[in-house]
């Protein structure tokens, strides 16, 4: 258990207003991950943090915006919700304490209709 | 262009039937190969690392293997229990120094009958 909780779990959002998901870590990792999963694309990067304030984009981080104030968590924010980001988010945490290794979250499940 | 190609996209077994799964990477300077399981509805679970050629890992029925251009997962006497997707990745140095962005593979969907 890497200490990774996820909110909300599911969520159904109508297009064009704003979603944010919650991942929230307990354990001090310094690295966090935002993945979606999707038939066919596997798990793809979204953003990722190396630190409070310090982000980077993934590949696929077009229409969306992350926010990490606080080491322990790490914001996910759809500035303006489309069909084609109904998906599965997977929050992630990785540490050069634990040989690299990323640890995932049980996902998020957003609906765009 | 950094890559990780996984294969078959599924496999049936019967129980007992022993396979393996192929996960082929290109990456410049490996810095490790992961394996994760993942079950429907859930996040991927953590298997192994492997950091070089030649390096083996065994847990239970599951044993993963890397050379410089592929890793496999063989699986001995599978069960039931053991269906579930099975993921690689690979981390790929991101743009700041001393981060890394982890590259996946879309899985092998594996179901064992009993």
């Amino acid at each position: 258990d890497a200490g990774i909780t996820q909110s909300p779990r599911h969520k159904v959002t109508e297009t064009g207003t704003p979603v944010t998901l919650r991942c929230h870590q307990t354990e001090n990792h310094r690295y966090m991950y935002w993945y979606r999963q999707d038939p066919g694309h596997g798990l793809r990067l979204i953003h990722y943090s190396y630190g409070v304030k310090d982000t980077d984009k993934g590949e696929v981080s077009d229409g969306y915006s992350v926010s990490r104030s606080k080491t322990e968590d790490f914001l996910l924010t759809l500035e303006s919700a489309t069909s084609s980001q109904t998906s599965v988010y997977f929050c992630a945490i990785s540490d050069v304490n634990s040989g690299n290794t990323i640890y995932f979250g049980e996902g998020s499940w957003l609906t765009v209709v | 262009e950094d890559q990780v190609t996984q294969s078959p996209e599924a496999l049936r077994l019967q129980e007992g039937e022993s396979s393996s799964l192929n996960c082929s990477y290109t990456v410049s300077g490996l810095r490790g190969l992961f394996w994760y399981r993942q079950d429907p509805g859930k996040g991927p679970e953590f298997l192994f690392t492997l950091y070089s050629a030649g390096e083996e890992k065994e847990k239970e029925r599951l044993k993963a293997t890397l050379t410089k251009k592929e890793s496999f997962l063989h699986i001995t006497a599978p069960k039931p229990e053991d269906s579930a997707t099975y993921l690689c990745a690979v981390p790929r140095a991101g743009e700041n120094s001393g981060t890394y962005k982890y590259i996946f593979g879309t899985g092998t969907r594996l179901k064992v009958l009993a």
